[in-house]
């Protein structure tokens, strides 16, 4: 079965520094792969994903992630953390097979102080 | 944003009570899906729907049902709640098999 393990529940970066969120997941073939957003109170908005073609897939809000297959990893990296990050991250797989399940990961808060 | 709506947005309630949660969509997607969001597990799959009337279970289905007798509604029923189902419950969609879904903005539903 399917799995997807994020490195960290809470991770906490000062204004200005690199954001690393890291997400690796356990799959027979490679997957699609997801990284949500949630802000509090909200529900999930997409920031990213890979289906096919290049590796690395720019998102929104100037986030970007890395699908490398031998690591069987997709982290997710911001070059400059700003408070309006402050957020939860998933992390995401959806089997190429059958229809659209997304497993999800536990999540990853992430904490951004001045 | 897309056009999902969960109702109610709150809601509490006593054990052994039937609740419903609906999900209505304005964007006409085939796919429609129920999640629960506990704390330390992410989301997790309970009932999705391929087409009107036409639904499976997913990984935590049991002690819910769900129905779909219209494209822009998915309901969620809760037929006897318990406390282990006070969560947070959130509705997806997607327009194709395997493309991006889209989350409502949840509903919080505490089983007293």
């Amino acid at each position: 079965a399917q799995s997807v393990t994020q490195l960290g529940s809470h991770v906490s970066v000062s204004e200005g520094a690199l954001v690393l969120l890291r997400c690796n997941y356990s799959s027979s073939v490679p997957p699609y792969l997801f990284w949500y957003v949630q802000y509090p109170n909200q529900g999930l908005q997409l920031l990213l994903k890979y289906t096919t073609g290049a590796t690395l897939v720019k998102g929104i809000n100037g986030f970007e992630a890395e699908f490398k297959k031998s690591e069987t990893s997709f982290h997710l990296t911001k070059p400059s953390a700003h408070m309006s990050d402050a957020a939860e991250y998933f992390c995401a797989v959806s089997d190429r097979g059958g229809y659209n399940k997304l497993i999800f990961g536990a999540g990853t808060r992430l904490a951004v102080h001045p | 944003d897309a056009g999902i709506t969960q109702s109610p947005r709150h809601k509490v309630t006593e054990t052994g009570t039937p609740v419903t949660l609906r999900c209505h969509q304005t964007e006409n997607h085939r796919y429609m899906y129920w999640y629960r969001q506990d704390p330390g597990h992410g989301l997790r799959l309970i009932h999705y729907s391929y087409g009107v009337k036409d639904t499976d279970k997913g990984e935590v289905s049991d002690g819910y049902s769900v129905s779909r007798s219209k494209t822009e509604d998915f309901l969620l029923t809760l037929e006897s709640a318990t406390s282990s189902q006070t969560s947070v419950y959130f509705c997806a969609i997607s327009e194709r098999e395997r493309d991006t879904q889209y989350f409502g903005p949840g509903t919080r539903l505490t089983v007293l």
